[in-house]
């Protein structure tokens, strides 16, 4: 089924360890992003892509790696986890960033993450 | 800052009642989007509106560009409506409220 896959659906980390969560979509969506949702916040972008080799950074960027070798592909990297990263996580992506209505956008279903 | 406003933040209703919830916004844009989150679950695209108004079953959006204001209804509200409503103004990246949380009783 087209859409945004984002994998893996939860995970527990203890503080300084490292993971990549994944997220591939196969709409030949141009644009992809990655939040973080924490309570009374709102969503926050992390970082974003406006297509292959291009990255750049949000709101929150800071403890977070990414990188977009292919259209398909927007992983993000935790390089030492903090607690301070517990969140829902979730990945987007819309068919054009430069048109300015983002058309398209759809949301993976989200990664849990808890780190202790 | 806060570019994007909501109201309310939380809303009980019972089942049947007609609800309405705002968006208030600052940034310049030429769309809107409401999205909708269950619980525990993903979050998906209701509507996008660029002006006036938009129906899709018992959800209806309209959008004030002048006032830089959005409003969803839902007509007849059931407990399955119950779910997490955000605003999105999308610019150089998209700017979300921090949703309002509606609870449809039975």
């Amino acid at each position: 089924n087209a859409g945004v896959t984002q994998t893996p659906k939860f995970q527990v980390l203890k503080t300084g360890q490292s993971m990549t969560l994944q997220c591939a979509q196969d709409m030949n969506h141009e644009y992809m992003s990655w939040y973080r949702q924490d309570p009374g916040m709102g969503l926050r972008l992390i970082h974003y892509s406006v297509g292959a080799g291009i990255t750049d950074q949000g709101e929150v960027p800071n403890g977070y790696n990414v990188s977009r070798s292919t259209t398909e592909d927007f992983p993000l990297r935790l390089l030492s986890a903090a607690p301070s990263q517990t969140s829902v996580y979730f990945c987007a992506s819309s068919y054009s960033f430069l048109r300015s209505d983002h058309y398209g956008y759809t949301f993976g279903s989200g990664t849990r993450l808890t780190v202790v | 800052k806060n570019e994007v406003e909501q109201s309310p933040q939380n809303l009980t209703a019972q089942e049947g009642e007609f609800i309405t919830i705002n968006c208030s916004y600052s940034v310049g844009i030429s769309a809107l989007h409401w999205l909708q989150q269950h619980p525990g679950g993903g979050i998906v695209s209701l509507f996008m509106l660029s002006s006036g108004k938009k129906k899709h079953g018992r959800l209806i959006a309209t959008i004030n560009i002048q006032e830089k204001h959005s409003s969803l209804h839902i007509t007849a509200s059931h407990p399955r409506d119950s779910a997490v409503y955000i605003c999105a103004v999308p610019g150089n990246q998209f700017y979300f409220g921090t949703g309002t949380s509606l609870t449809v009783i039975p």
